[in-house]
């Protein structure tokens, strides 16, 4: 009964190929983001998805391509992976958009991400 | 641009101390600001916010302190355990509330 889950916690793959990660929230929250967390811990936006409508795409390659089939899912495909898409992907959502007092952002437990 | 800075990048302390962090941030217009404790391995999970009509905030050992004038905001514990061990995040929401951004976190560490 995870509120925020994301699938596979590990993901090991060569420089190249395609992998996707997926996201699903049971709290009925309406907005829904990709974050970025490099090795020196630093926590970057990459996506938001407020019922399903992007709103927030930062400079991201566009080799990453977030997919929100509704509200409660928000999924991100990443092309021909490389060395420095290394990463933890952590999925969030919040009730509405999340900079708000009344809209916290509750994280899921990660996604390790590993390019060789 | 969008910044949040986020002073000192480690901190340690002996348990009992008091612990402080420091955020500032650029936008005179941001009026949410978080703060996320991450433990080794897992999520960054909320454990205080203000907003901007507010100066100060209280939970029992922890504390957020805002000048708006100044942008500046500051995390407190006091009488730390060692199980406040973990990587601070101060945050502030930019784009009219649309996203948060993150500061680059604080290593706490809590010596017993």
């Amino acid at each position: 009964d995870t509120a925020v889950s994301q699938t596979p916690k590990y993901l090991v793959t060569q420089m190249g190929n395609d992998k996707s990660i997926k996201c699903e929230q049971n709290l009925g929250h309406d907005t829904m983001y990709w974050y970025k967390q490099d090795s020196k811990k630093f926590l970057k936006i990459m996506f938001s998805y407020n019922n399903k409508e992007l709103i927030i795409n930062e400079t991201v390659p566009n080799r990453f391509s977030p997919k929100s089939p509704d509200k409660a899912h928000l999924n991100l495909h990443i092309n021909s992976l490389e060395l420095g898409d290394s990463a933890v992907y952590f999925c969030a959502s919040s009730p509405s958009t999340g900079g708000s007092y009344n809209s916290p952002l509750h994280f899921g437990n990660g996604t390790r991400l590993t390019v060789t | 641009g969008e910044n949040v800075e986020q002073h000192p990048s480690t901190l340690s302390v002996q348990e009992g101390d008091s612990a402080v962090i420091k955020c500032t941030y650029s936008d005179s217009a941001s009026n949410y600001f978080p703060w996320y404790k991450q433990e080794l391995g897992k999520r960054p999970q909320l454990i205080i916010d203000i907003r901007s009509n507010v100066g100060e905030k209280k939970d029992q050992r922890i504390a957020v302190t805002l000048n708006k004038t100044a942008k500046h905001f500051s995390l407190h514990i006091t009488e730390t355990q060692p199980e406040d061990s973990a990587v601070y995040f101060c945050a502030a929401s930019y784009e009219y509330g649309n996203k948060l951004v993150f500061g680059a976190g604080t290593i706490l560490r809590v010596k017993s």
